[in-house]
């Protein structure tokens, strides 16, 4: 079966560095999704990894490393406006995704 | 259109009956997708279509649940004779390939009484 571990809530200051893990056991791997969900909004795209390493996008980071099945997600500068859930989700074959249940993550001023 | 459109918003029927939900996706995108997610959880995978056809339908539940995309654009999710276990918000994506990024429309909330 598929399975995608991350925390259920987060919380964290405005202004500071928070890092969202998210590990995985899956029967197949094409690629790594984090997305952005705001309460009662469609989830919204925020980074794809297929090869090991950082990829950086502005505030937003993310990382995998395949052999670990492991990602994170490090979102910097904090603004009240990340709080939201984020997902990760693993590409197994061709277009099925499988999600993980979100880690909620709320920011105070 | 700009976005993924989903209609309806909101549906509520009354268990055993018939539900038909409608996902528009962005114009140009051969892979749409319906994944079902309930609270506090995940998207779940439903089906996914490349074109017209269904590549993968191994996250329809049963038999009850069909999908289709006659012209490879519009897709419509039917559910013969829900149950009370299948109220959830249906979301619709769509993307270029199976495997970039997807943008999902607004989903549709189904509740059944």
């Amino acid at each position: 079966g598929q399975n995608i571990d991350q925390p259920t809530e987060m919380t964290a200051t405005e202004g500071a560095i928070v890092q969202i893990n998210c590990t995985y056991q899956t029967s197949g791997f094409n690629g790594l999704f984090w997305y952005q969900q705001h309460a009662g909004e469609a989830p919204t795209f925020l980074s794809y990894n297929v090869l090991d390493g950082l990829e950086e996008k502005g505030r937003f980071s993310s990382f995998l490393s395949r052999s670990k099945g492991y990602s994170y997600l490090l979102l910097k500068e904090l603004q009240m406006k990340d709080s939201a859930s984020y997902l990760c989700a693993v590409n197994t074959n061709a277009g099925k995704s499988t999600f993980g249940d979100g880690t909620t993550l709320t920011v105070k001023p | 259109g700009a976005g993924v459109s989903q209609t309806p918003s909101n549906k509520v029927t009354e268990k055993g009956k018939y539900v038909e939900l409608r996902c528009d996706p962005i114009s140009g995108h051969t892979a749409l997708y319906w994944y079902r997610q309930s609270l506090g959880q995940g998207p779940e995978f439903l089906i996914y279509f490349q074109g017209t056809g269904a590549a993968d339908d191994s996250g329809l539940p049963n038999d009850r649940f069909f999908a289709v995309r006659p012209e490879g654009s519009v897709s419509t999710l039917k559910i013969q004779r829900t149950e009370r276990g299948d109220s959830a918000v249906y979301l619709c994506a769509s993307s270029f390939e199976g495997n970039t990024e997807a943008f999902f429309g607004q989903g549709t909330r189904l509740t059944v009484v």
